[in-house]
């Protein structure tokens, strides 16, 4: 079956503009993850949902930062008012239930000029 | 809180030298653990689990034993291949800090 989708693979963008990451967690998965991962780094948690509501958001390094996932499935990650240091991979991953292994997606490269 | 310990990397072995690469865990334990990777330039991927105490998981020649009596759950392979250049990360269920894994070389 299908994996974990994320789109865009790439996204370019300015410093100070806002961008949306999408991920498509694997069907019936009720937890989902982002995480972002620098060069050299392992992955670093930004929110965790299940279900439709932020179990933890402890991640989230600033206000900047926002996720949502209204009806359970599709995530979008937020990030308003870019930096160069948002530059990273993000990732996203799902799991069946809360003690289930992860499944990650591809992840979405930011570059942020 | 829960947390795992991972030996710190980088492991460089030769082709066909045995490798361990240990993981431990404090709390009173978890329903179960897992054994992810991550090859160059791709995204994480599950390697094996182990479901329970006393529980093995294994696959592509890797194997780890979770184990009660010495909060152990390390990584384990008899002959390692070039191919199984990567980062390896030890993690139970709802891991949301991996650390930075450990980074294993293997040289032809």
């Amino acid at each position: 079956g299908a994996g974990v989708s994320q789109t865009p693979s790439n996204k370019v963008t300015e410093k100070g503009k806002y961008v949306e990451l999408r991920c498509d967690p694997i069907s019936g998965h009720t937890a989902l993850y982002w995480y972002r991962q620098s060069l050299g780094q392992g992955p670093e948690f930004l929110i965790y949902f299940q279900g439709t509501g932020a179990a933890d958001d402890s991640g989230l390094p600033n206000d900047r930062f926002f996720a949502v996932r209204p009806e359970g499935s599709v995530s979008t990650l937020k990030i308003q008012r870019t930096e160069r240091g948002d530059s990273a991979v993000y990732l996203c991953a799902s799991s069946l239930g809360q003690l289930d292994e992860q499944f990650f997606g591809p992840g979405t490269r930011l570059t942020v000029l | 809180g829960n947390s795992v310990t991972q030996m710190e990397g980088p492991v460089t072995l030769s082709e066909e030298a045995f490798l361990t690469i240990n993981c431990t865990y404090t709390a009173t334990g978890y329903p179960s653990l897992f054994w992810y990777v991550q090859y160059p330039g791709e995204g994480l991927q599950l390697l094996l689990k182990a479901t329970k105490a006393d529980d093995k998981g294994s696959n592509k020649g890797f194997e780890a034993t979770y184990r009660k009596e010495t909060t152990s759950f390390h990584l384990e392979k008899g002959s390692v291949q070039v191919s199984d250049s990567a980062v390896y990360f030890c993690a139970p269920p709802r891991q949301l800090t991996f650390g930075s894994g450990t980074q294993l070389t293997v040289l032809p």
